[in-house]
């Protein structure tokens, strides 16, 4: 199994504020999304990168993926309430079906 | 399109006792997934089967059996309950990516 490591584990900032979430390992992965989860609901997909280096935004969301296609981080610009939820990143083995789970980012937007 | 849906939401079950979840998709995806996921672990994989009659394990298999009859659904099951299989499960489907995931179904066991 590969194993993503995501930190930090939680995150409380206030609105406005700037964060980056980070999803490394030791693994080279196909592809890598970041999924966003809110309380009582599934995970739904924000992104997928592909190509090591890969910068992709969405609204203040900016996702990387990392050279090696090892590692990525979102950023969140000037967060705000509606970003409260668990940042979830997983990654896809070159071969196999399975995505494998980081243990997520729980991030908290205060007014 | 309903997408993903899970049966049942919620369930109390006591030490021992057997269940069936039900997953069923309309998106005609060939594959479909189990997860649970736990307080600081993260979705775990269970089983999960990439086509009609195909199934295979997980990282976290042990206990649970798996179904997949009809390519629209993928059934988990739990033979013998056990306070450890407290959790939310996840179904989730897809062609390749992104995963489509159900709104969970959350199991007490007591």
């Amino acid at each position: 199994t590969q194993l993503l490591e995501q930190s930090p584990q939680f995150l409380s900032i206030q609105e406005g504020e700037n964060l980056t979430v980070y999803c490394n390992s030791s693994s080279v992965f196909s592809s890598l999304q970041w999924y966003r989860q809110e309380p009582g609901e599934g995970p739904v997909l924000l992104v997928t990168v592909v190509t090591g280096g890969e910068v992709k935004k969405l609204k203040r969301l900016t996702f990387q993926f990392g050279d090696a296609r090892k590692d990525s981080s979102l950023h969140i610009t000037a967060a705000q309430p509606g970003d409260t939820g668990l940042y979830l990143c997983a990654g896809g083995e070159n071969s196999g079906y399975a995505l494998n789970f980081g243990k997520g980012t729980s991030l908290l937007v205060t007014p | 399109n309903a997408g993903v849906t899970q049966t049942p939401k919620f369930r109390v079950l006591k030490t021992g006792q057997s269940m069936t979840l039900l997953c069923a998709q309309d998106m005609n995806h060939e594959y479909m997934y189990w997860y649970r996921q736990d307080p600081g672990m993260g979705l775990r994989l269970i089983h999960y089967s990439v086509g009609e009659g195909t199934t295979a394990k997980g990282e976290v298999p042990d206990g649970y059996n798996v179904s997949r009859l009809k390519k629209q659904n993928f059934l988990l099951g739990l033979e013998s309950a056990a306070p450890s299989q407290t959790s939310v499960y996840f179904c989730a489907s897809t062609f390749g990516t992104p995963l489509f995931f159900g709104p969970g179904t959350r199991l007490t066991v007591l």
